[in-house]
């Protein structure tokens, strides 16, 4: 069965620049997932999807993060414009359903210059 | 504030002996634990969880073990491999308030010395 998917794996952007992350989850999986991960912090919620409904984006600061999910499989983060503290690795995690076990992708380093 | 504490950065351990990974909690309504382990540029992947009506999970050489009254609970493996080396994520949920989303602690960067 394959993972969770990402991409870019890497990211090197100037402040004020914009950038977008692609998160493919496993097949069947109804529940995604978007976290930030701070360098030495555990993993944040920024956004949790059920099909293409959002369920919960309280997390995420909506004046410079997006996301969406429109067809309710693939999904796509974008912040625009960056700050130097966007910097972080984004992960992408699906679950079967809201219930269930959450499987992480390998995540997408941001460098914000 | 947070609410989930792994005050330990990094832990070194000899390969064979036991590894005893630390996790505190202040949120009373956490009533599901789990830790998650992960390998650098790859994502965390769940290891072992426990419920709050238990008090100590097993699953090979990994065990949970979980005290309520101290908001506390520990990730014990024996015997250590080098391949336990890792940053073990110690993760809480309060199912009770309709929300599945885990709250993270910091992480602790185990070492397993050959």
């Amino acid at each position: 069965e394959a993972g969770v998917a990402q991409s870019p794996r890497y990211k090197i952007i100037e402040k004020r620049q914009s950038v977008a992350f692609w998160c493919n989850p496993i097949s069947g999986h109804a529940t995604l997932y978007w976290y930030q991960q701070i360098l030495g912090q555990g993993p944040k919620l920024l956004i949790q999807f059920q099909n293409n409904g959002v369920v919960d984006d309280s997390q995420l600061p909506k004046d410079r993060f997006s996301a969406e999910r429109l067809k309710g499989v693939d999904s796509t983060l974008k912040i625009q414009p960056a700050k130097l503290e966007d910097s972080a690795v984004y992960l992408c995690a699906s679950s079967f359903d809201l219930y269930n076990e959450q499987f992480f992708g390998p995540g997408t380093r941001l460098t914000v210059l | 504030d947070q609410q989930v504490k792994q005050n330990s950065p990094s832990l070194s351990v000899q390969e064979g002996r036991i590894s005893i990974l630390n996790c505190d909690y202040t949120n009373s309504m956490f009533d599901y634990f789990l830790w998650y382990k992960k390998y650098p540029a790859e994502g965390p992947t769940f290891l072992i969880s426990i419920s709050s009506i238990k008090d100590k999970n097993e699953d090979g050489r990994f065990t949970v073990f979980l005290n309520k009254s101290a908001k506390h609970l520990s990730l014990h493996i024996v015997p250590s491999q080098p391949g336990d080396s890792a940053v073990y994520f110690c993760a809480a949920r309060a199912a009770a308030g309709g929300s599945y989303i885990p709250t993270f602690g910091r992480g602790t960067s185990l070492i397993v010395h050959p």
